[in-house]
């Protein structure tokens, strides 16, 4: 059980262009997701908490137009990457909390690569 | 500021050996404890969770948390090369949405 996907496990696109991920959890409801992003060989960086029907919370220094959060039902969220530019290539992950519990699990991330 | 904290190594230990990874926290309102493995290029899978002082036990893994030290303690038996990772301890504190997470503590097994 306690299953998150993601699509697409990875993407590479032209700089200017916009980029959805999406985030399922398969077999539960999650109220709260999370996405977080990550540069090799450096931490888990927290970027934004969607709840279900609200609008997403985003951490101190993440651009909330440049990342585009929408969580419209319990078992999906998305993630909108707009205007992309090679800066923002890296690693996202986003992570599903089973309603009701307080453990998070982690869908397998997206490596964004955009030239 | 919330933290956690651990020591992000690299720790090495001989195939068959105990490896010891340990965290710490700075909020006292911290409720839940969570250690995490992630390999290299890979998403973070949950490992296991505590939430009372003592020890959990799960195969070769054990947890440990000592609310009094704040002290959090995964202790990994028999060690193989396959658990060659990064682990991450993160803490939730009450009422609180976010997990803060420590940086990380990078574990080989040596063969």
């Amino acid at each position: 059980g306690a299953v998150v996907s993601q699509h697409p496990s990875r993407v590479i696109c032209k700089s200017g262009t916009s980029v959805k991920i999406e985030c399922r959890s398969l077999d539960f409801q999650a109220t709260t997701m999370f996405w977080y992003r990550q540069f090799p060989k450096q931490s888990l960086m927290l970027m934004a908490t969607s709840n279900e029907g609200s609008k997403a919370t985003y951490e101190q220094g993440v651009e909330k137009d440049k990342f585009l959060i929408n969580h419209a039902s319990l078992t999906l969220s998305t993630l909108t990457v707009t205007s992309a530019h090679p800066e923002d290539s890296s690693f996202y992950i986003c992570s599903a909390r089973p309603s009701g519990a307080d453990t998070q699990y982690f869908g397998p991330g997206t490596r964004l690569t955009v030239l | 500021q919330k933290e956690v904290e651990q020591n992000s190594g690299p720790l090495s230990v001989p195939e068959g050996a105990i490896a010891s990874l340990n965290c710490t926290y700075s909020d006292r309102g911290s409720q839940s404890f969570f250690w995490y493995r992630q390999y290299s290029g890979k998403s973070p899978e949950l490992i296991m969770s505590i939430y009372s002082n003592g020890d959990k036990e799960d195969g070769r893994f054990t947890a440990q948390l000592n609310k009094a030290s704040q002290y959090v303690s995964l202790l990994i038996r028999d060690s193989q090369p396959s658990d060659s990772a990064t682990y991450l301890c993160a803490a939730l504190s009450w009422g609180a949405q976010k997990l803060v997470f420590g940086q990380g503590t990078r574990l080989t097994i040596n063969p």
